[in-house]
């Protein structure tokens, strides 16, 4: 079974700077997926960026790019530029890949983060 | 193009009673997906379909949770009897396949907000 750990319960940032969300996971798997996804007040699921595991560049989309580090099964989510519209719950995730394992994603604990004005 | 469409969004219920929690999916999606999403355990799959087939009930917390998806465009999941503990956000998602040697992004629905007095 897959698990997913996010350390950090809570993290606040200014304002135009970055931060940085850690998550780590445990799989015997060798083929999988990576996400971060995240949860507005509104509790929409917004998927922010994946990660393919057999890719070696980090994925990255405008202001979210990711620090993907394999051998040490971590993936961090860097925010760069923070806006007040970031504040919001960041969900990590692992979906396993191949044809006869089906798609089912499982999530971290979280972290909520708010950006200051 | 609508997205993957729940209802109600909020439900009050007294214990005991029955609910039935609705999905539509996106259309053209032949995967669904019920997650529960509660402050003890987090987000965590309950059970998922494949061509209005279940797959993977391993989730299902205990007999009281039932789920049926009589076509590709409408799924139910149903409580019964209701407990307070089952009190939760339960989220619908659907994607183009469960079953894929290529990525297949899970869209979420907005939840539904199951409250049990």
């Amino acid at each position: 079974a897959q698990t997913v750990t996010q350390s950090q319960p809570e993290m606040s940032v200014q304002e135009a700077e970055t931060v940085t969300l850690s998550c780590t996971y445990d799989t015997s798997e060798n083929n999988y997926y990576l996400f971060w996804y995240k949860q507005p007040p509104s509790r929409q699921m917004i998927l922010v960026i994946r990660q393919e595991a057999y890719k070696q560049q980090n994925a990255t989309e405008n202001r979210f790019s990711v620090n993907f580090q394999k051998a040490a099964k971590s993936f961090s989510l860097k925010i760069s530029d923070s806006q007040l519209g970031d504040t919001a719950m960041y969900f990590c995730a692992f979906m396993k890949h191949g044809v006869t394992s089906g798609s089912r994603l499982t999530f971290g604990e979280g972290t909520q983060l708010t950006v200051n004005p | 193009d609508a997205g993957v469409i729940q209802s109600p969004r909020h439900e009050v219920t007294e214990m005991g009673q029955e609910v039935t929690l609705r999905c539509k999916p996106i259309s053209g999606h032949n995967s669904l997906f019920w997650y529960r999403q509660t402050m003890m355990r987090g987000l965590e799959l309950l059970i998922y379909f494949n061509n209005n087939v279940p797959i993977d009930d391993s989730g299902m917390p205990e007999d009281r949770f039932s789920a049926k998806m009589p076509n590709a465009s409408f799924s139910t999941l149903k409580i019964q009897p209701s407990e307070p503990r089952d009190s939760a956000v339960y989220f619908c998602a659907s994607s183009r396949g469960a079953y894929s040697s290529s990525y297949n992004e899970q869209f979420f629905g907005p939840g539904t907000r199951l409250t049990v007095l």
